[in-house]
């Protein structure tokens, strides 16, 4: 049974660019979290898709986007990227239609941006 | 205001002894989970516990259980018989009906041999 993948694992920018990461959730899961967790601190929700829409939005500015597909898989796009944006991402997926509330997360995709 | 409490930023444990970590949450919903999820050096999240606002009985998963004390807001996580590997940063979370995930700031476990 596969678990939540991401990639990549690693990724470094220059501030202003533009990044792309992905998320593979659980076999059987129907929903996927964003979450971005900076250095020493607990993860912060981004958003979450549900049925290829977003459903829920944390407080972030509009330069984090992102998109689900008809595989239930993911991406989290960020533009105009800054230095602060530099952290760990994590993805979470967990399945709406069963109501489980468990969220199961995935390895991570850390961020430098320098 | 902070919806999720943990005050212990760092806390330490002789291996084979029980360790409890404390988390309290503020919420007016009725209907809620509490997580613990346990987060080692490589960075991947990995869940542990569940309770729920209406569970009449504290969770259990091996050695992981899970003091709900619910008119005080409390739902502290108990270790019993703590190994080498549970050295980590353990994060408590709160999702209200119909929300997403709060975390807590967490509390970083060092188990000493």
């Amino acid at each position: 049974d596969a678990g939540v993948t991401q990639s990549p694992t690693h990724l470094i920018k220059t501030r202003g660019q533009q990044v792309t990461l992905r998320c593979s959730p659980k076999s059987g899961h129907d929903t996927v979290s964003w979450y971005q967790q900076a250095l020493g601190q607990g993860p912060q929700f981004i958003f979450q898709y549900y049925e290829e829409e977003e459903r829920q939005r944390g407080n972030f500015p509009d330069r984090f986007s992102g998109h689900q597909f008809p595989n239930y898989s993911s991406e989290l796009n960020v533009n105009a990227l800054l230095l602060g944006d530099s952290a760990l991402y994590l993805c979470a997926s967990s399945q709406t239609t069963s109501g489980e509330e468990t969220q199961y997360f995935g390895p991570g995709t850390r961020l430098l941006v320098l | 205001a902070q919806k999720i409490t943990q005050t212990q930023p760092g806390m330490f444990v002789q291996e084979k002894e029980a360790v409890t970590l404390d988390c309290t949450y503020d919420t007016s919903d009725p209907s809620y989970g509490l997580f613990w999820y346990k987060q080692p050096s490589s960075g991947e999240m990995i869940f542990l516990i569940y309770q729920g606002s209406y569970d009449q009985q504290n969770a259990t998963e091996g050695r992981y259980s899970l003091n709900f004390q619910k008119a005080r807001k409390s739902a502290n996580l108990v270790i019993s018989a703590s190994q080498l590997g549970d050295s980590a940063m353990y994060f408590c979370a709160m999702r209200e009906w119909g929300q997403n995930f709060v975390f807590g700031p967490g509390t970083r476990l060092s188990v000493l041999p």
